[in-house]
């Protein structure tokens, strides 16, 4: 059973245009969304958060927007740069559950000059 | 990747064999969390500890796998009797306290990749 599902593997957008990565988690008991992006032989590294209490959070280039009612998160990155290229996962974690993460499955984005 | 350390990067062995993964937290954090990711995959949680505690290991395969995070040293996740199956990518991550809710982040190491033969 998927808690956090990332339903688009991957996504081309060209370079200067936005990137839109959606999510969509079931556990309504999540209360804190994470973004990471992962470059190949790399560690995920942590890009932006939010908490259960927002809807919107933006630092630089990078927007996350969540939807409680519909269970659904998206980061949004603007202008999208070709060093954007990677792999990006939305987490999850629950008060009750300490730090443990839930990751989706991963949305690889390439940015086009 | 805000100092958490991982080695061996790589590690080759044949069925049968031990895997023994090691994890240097960054410092000052006292959480260690283990993440696994199989290929085309996003990562799973394994356990959660903290020093000489385990608190979660609701992830961990009942059989083969174990961890550690003694007083002094690194966390250690040990597999026994590898399988092919094994084959991963293992992430291990700090935080410096629980409760992620109030902004405390979780940093990653550069993982660990098991290649069983």
């Amino acid at each position: 059973d998927q808690q956090v599902k990332q339903n688009s593997p991957s996504l081309s957008v060209q370079e200067g245009r936005i990137s839109i990565l959606n999510c969509d988690y079931t556990n309504s008991m999540f209360d804190y969304f994470l973004w990471y992006k992962k470059y190949p032989a790399e560690g995920p590294t942590f890009l932006i958060s939010i908490s259960s209490i927002k809807d919107k959070n933006e630092d630089g280039r990078f927007t996350v927007f969540l939807n409680k009612s519909a269970k659904h998160l998206s980061l949004h990155i603007v202008p999208s740069q070709p060093g954007d290229s990677a792999v990006y996962f939305c987490a999850a974690s629950a008060l009750n559950a300490g730090n443990m993460l839930t990751f989706g499955g991963g949305t690889r984005l390439m940015v086009k000059p | 990747n805000a100092g958490v350390m991982q080695n061996p990067r790589h590690l080759v062995r044949r069925r049968g064999q031990e895997a023994r993964l090691r994890c240097s937290p960054v410092k000052g954090h006292s959480h260690v969390y283990w993440y696994r990711q199989l290929p085309e995959e996003g990562l799973k949680f394994m356990v959660y500890l903290q020093k000489e505690n385990i608190i979660d290991e609701s992830g961990m395969p009942k059989e083969r796998f174990s961890a550690e995070f003694p007083k002094e040293g690194p966390s250690i996740l040990r597999i026994q009797q590898v399988v092919r199956g094994d084959s991963a990518a293992y992430f291990c991550a700090s935080s410096p306290s629980a409760g992620s809710l109030y902004g405390n982040t979780i940093y990653f190491g550069e993982g660990s990749w098991l290649t069983v033969v």
